[in-house]
């Protein structure tokens, strides 16, 4: 059965700290795996998509690598903001069309 | 913003009743997917429609149907209403052969 998990499930941290979110799956085929942000009550916004041959993936403050072997995806987000207060959550696609499996989050909440 | 629009955005319904939730995919999407959210829960695949024509689904009974129409935009119908139902109930549209899925903002129902 495909299945992706996600640890911690929350995370709790100072603004301007880093923190790092982790993704464990066991999805085969492997054709990419996603990170989405969520805020409370909208939809999941894309923030990166690895395919195989990637190990690393940057979008501003949100850096994701991949270890295809190991079955294993971080997603660092450096110099945390308020507005990085979500839900973030890891997606993997079993094949080309585009079918995915969920992990179930980790809720980040940034204080000040 | 990503371009797929569900309407409506919250609804609250009877046990036993019906409903239809609506979706517009992002222009020249001719692939929507449909998931179901619990709170707390990351997103569960309900099915996929590709050219009007159901392309995949998930593991839901048969009172959750839908409709994809020429102009891609969609519809998903819940029979019988279950106090389980209640959730966030998310599209997603993409282009077949692009690893990317774009999320509409959700439609929030509660069942009482």
């Amino acid at each position: 059965k495909n299945q992706v998990e996600q640890s911690p499930q929350s995370l709790i941290i100072l603004e301007g700290k880093n923190c790092t979110l982790q993704c464990n799956y066991t999805v085969s085929p492997f054709s990419n795996l996603r990170w989405y942000k969520q805020d409370t009550g909208r939809g999941p916004v894309s923030l990166t998509i690895m395919t195989f041959s990637e190990n690393t993936k940057s979008n501003g403050r949100y850096t994701a690598t991949l270890d295809a072997d190991t079955k294993q995806s971080s997603l660092h987000i450096t110099a945390s903001q308020l507005s990085d207060s979500a839900s973030y959550i890891c997606v993997v696609s079993a094949s080309a069309n585009e079918k995915l499996t969920f992990g179930t989050g980790t809720r980040l909440t940034i204080i000040p | 913003e990503t371009g797929v629009t569900q309407s409506p955005t919250h609804l609250i319904k009877t046990r036993g009743q019906q409903v239809t939730l609506r979706c517009s995919s992002q222009s020249g999407h001719n692939t929507v997917s449909w998931y179901q959210q619990a709170l707390g829960q990351g997103p569960q695949f309900i099915f996929q429609y590709y050219r009007e024509e159901e392309n995949g689904r998930g593991n839901f009974p048969p009172r959750f149907s839908g409709l994809q129409f020429p102009n891609y935009s969609s519809e998903l119908n819940v029979n019988a209403l279950e106090l389980d139902d209640s959730a966030l109930y998310l599209c997603a549209s993409n282009s077949p052969g692009i690893n990317e899925q774009y999320f509409g903002p959700g439609t929030r129902l509660t069942v009482t």
